[in-house]
This record gives C-alpha cells, structure tokens and sequence, in this order.
C-alpha cells in the first residue's frame, strides 16, 4: 500500500527564513503526490502535486516542493516564511488506479514568529 | 466558480442519534470522495462515488455509517447510533473526473461532537 510519512509535528521559523516541511513517501509504481494546507477551521486547502516531469514543482502562496527520487522525498519548501503561513500542513499519495484515493501524512503544524 | 460546500458546518448530537451530514461537489466533477479527520486517526478515507458505479465503501468505519450521492451529485453521509468515537471532521471532496491527474478539492468539512 501507498504510504507516506512526516517526520515532524511541528516546524518553527521566523518570519523571512526559508522554510522546509518534510515528507516521504512509499510506493509502488509511479508517485503522484500532494501537498495541502489546512487553517483553523478551514478545510484542505491545495498547494501543489507532482505527477511526472520536472522535479521542482510550484504551486500557491510560493510555496514550491522538490521530488527526489533517490531520497524518496517530496519536501515543501519557500524561500522566505510569512506569519500567515502558520497552519497544518499534509503531505499525500495517490492510492490506487481506480478511484484514486489519497492517503494522507499525520501533517506538521508550521508556525512562523513574527 | 463555488467549491465544494458541506452543511452543516457543526453538528453536536448525543450519543445514539443519528446524524446527517451532506456534501454539494462541484458543478460538473464526477468524482466525490469522504474523508474523516480525527485526532486519534489523522486524515482517513471513507468512501468514494464516481457516476452511476457503485461506491467503493472499503473506508467506511462500521455498518452505522453510509452514503449515497442522487443524481450524481449532492452526496449525503449518514451515521446510525452515534457513539463519542465519531467525534470528528467530516471532510468532502470531488474531483473533474475519476481518472487522470486531476486534483481532489476539498470543502469547508463539518464538525462533529457527540456527547
């Protein structure tokens, strides 16, 4: 089964750092992977996803995340954190050919200080 | 255009009642999934619509809960004889079609408690 993990429950970072959210995956086959955000309240909200092709995929609110193959990763990145960035975020893998479920990481709760 | 909307967006029930929960996807997706967030569970699958097909139900959680979705759009979840451990977020997706790359969007979610 597709799986996929976070290692972190929480990231700190000042705002105007760069910032990384880890994530890595298990699977068989070819990874079709998402990142999403969830503010208090809210539901997902989505970022981004790889399918094929480039590794540095782009997504919303400059957020950006890097497929590595070799390292089975698919970490989020952005170059300079906002203190609206703070929420939870949720790595995810595309579970099956048919109806395509998403199998969801236990998220990391980012939290930038002012 | 609109999201995906779920209504109630809070739900407090005792325990043993019933509960309704309803989902309306976006216009023209075919694809409508259920998702559960808990503390204890993370994010979880519950059951997925695609057309007229049958729903895959290999998430649901017991046979208190079910779902179905007429004319292929607006999708109700019913739980039967709530008890506290269905104390969640109920989470609503569709997505354009059921295959493909095409993103899964997610709607506002409703919140359960039950006492």
């Amino acid at each position: 089964a597709q799986s996929v993990a976070q290692p972190e429950d929480q990231v700190n970072v000042a705002e105007g750092n760069p910032l990384t959210v880890k994530c890595t995956y298990s699977v068989s086959g070819n990874p079709y992977l998402f990142w999403y955000v969830q503010y208090p309240n809210r539901g997902l909200q989505f970022l981004l996803k790889y399918i094929t092709g480039d590794n540095l995929v782009k997504g919303s609110y400059g957020f950006e995340a890097e497929f590595n193959k070799s390292q089975t990763s698919f970490h989020l990145k952005k170059p300079s954190a906002l203190v609206s960035d703070s929420a939870l975020y949720f790595c995810a893998v595309r579970d099956g050919l048919g109806f395509q479920k998403l199998v969801f990481g236990t998220g990391t709760r980012l939290l930038v200080s002012p | 255009g609109a999201g995906v909307s779920q209504s109630p967006s809070n739900k407090v029930t005792e325990k043993g009642k019933d509960v309704e929960l309803r989902c309306d996807p976006i216009s023209g997706h075919t694809a409508l999934y259920w998702y559960r967030q808990s503390l204890g569970q993370g994010l979880e699958f519950l059951i997925y619509f695609q057309g007229n097909s049958a729903p895959d139900k290999s998430g649901l959680p017991s046979d208190r809960f079910s779902a179905e979705r007429t004319g292929g759009s607006v999708s109700t979840l019913t739980i039967q004889r709530t008890q506290q451990e269905d104390s969640a977020v109920y989470l609503c997706a569709s997505r354009p079609r059921a295959s493909g790359t095409d993103t899964q969007y997610f709607g506002p979610g409703t919140r359960l408690t039950v006492l």
